[in-house]
């Protein structure tokens, strides 16, 4: 257990739909990532967080998601109007940037979502 | 041997042997590198990382080997056990806090 949690699990939702994800990040890490994974694919780079600030977003993050890091610590991951090309495993990942730190990426259970 | 699965390239391999998965990287500049451990239904579980100054790191039975020449990375693990049956993935970035860029993926089969 690494100490990222997601919420939920799992989620099943219908075309047109909005959902939301939560991500809690190891207490110390100052950085959070979202990634999203397909089946058979690797993770591919959503989002990133340092503090509060999201400093970068990925071309596939399209304008129906959303993220957010209000204070810091917790992370919501919102989809507007889905569609089925998003069913996918959302992963949340944190790590420590800091002197002397590697900053190594840990990962959470991720949360499946299927759009019907 | 290998086989070349439905989405991911497969490694068979009999218990007690010894595994060895490789990885080409794709981008020169990248400083950074981490083996992770996916089992089915899970996250990536990380298991050893080496950075682009070395070429070789140990941990607990399992060794990274990074060849920069040819953008080539490789995971050896020692004596391969039931419970080290996943798909694993390299990852890169390019510098400390970056995102990272994950390669295809090699499923790992042990056979009792």
């Amino acid at each position: 257990d690494t100490g990222v949690s997601q919420d939920p699990r799992h989620k099943i939702t219908k075309r047109g739909q909005n959902v939301t994800f939560r991500c809690d990040p190891i207490s110390e890490h100052n950085r959070l990532y979202w990634y999203r994974q397909t089946l058979g694919q690797g993770p591919e780079f959503l989002t990133y967080f340092q503090n509060e600030a999201q400093l970068e977003k990925s071309r596939l993050l399209s304008d129906r998601f959303s993220a957010e890091r209000p204070k810091g610590s917790f992370s919501t991951l919102e989809i507007q109007r889905t569609e089925q090309g998003d069913s996918a495993m959302y992963l949340c990942a944190s790590s420590f940037g800091g002197a002397g730190s590697t900053d190594t990426q840990y990962f959470g259970p991720g949360t499946r979502l299927t759009v019907l | 041997g290998e086989s070349v699965g439905l989405h991911l390239p497969t490694l068979s391999v009999q218990e007690g042997d010894n595994s060895i998965i490789n990885c080409a990287y794709s981008n020169s500049a990248s400083d950074y590198f981490i083996w992770y451990k996916q089992e089915s239904g899970k996250g990536p579980q990380f298991i050893i990382d080496i950075r682009s100054n070395m070429d070789k790191r140990q941990g607990q039975r399992v060794t990274v080997l990074l060849n920069k020449t040819v953008k080539h990375l490789s995971l050896q693990i020692a004596a391969t056990q039931p419970g080290d049956s996943a798909v694993y993935f390299c990852a890169e970035n390019l510098s400390s806090g970056d995102k990272l860029t994950f390669g295809t993926g090699t499923r790992l089969a042990v056979r009792p």
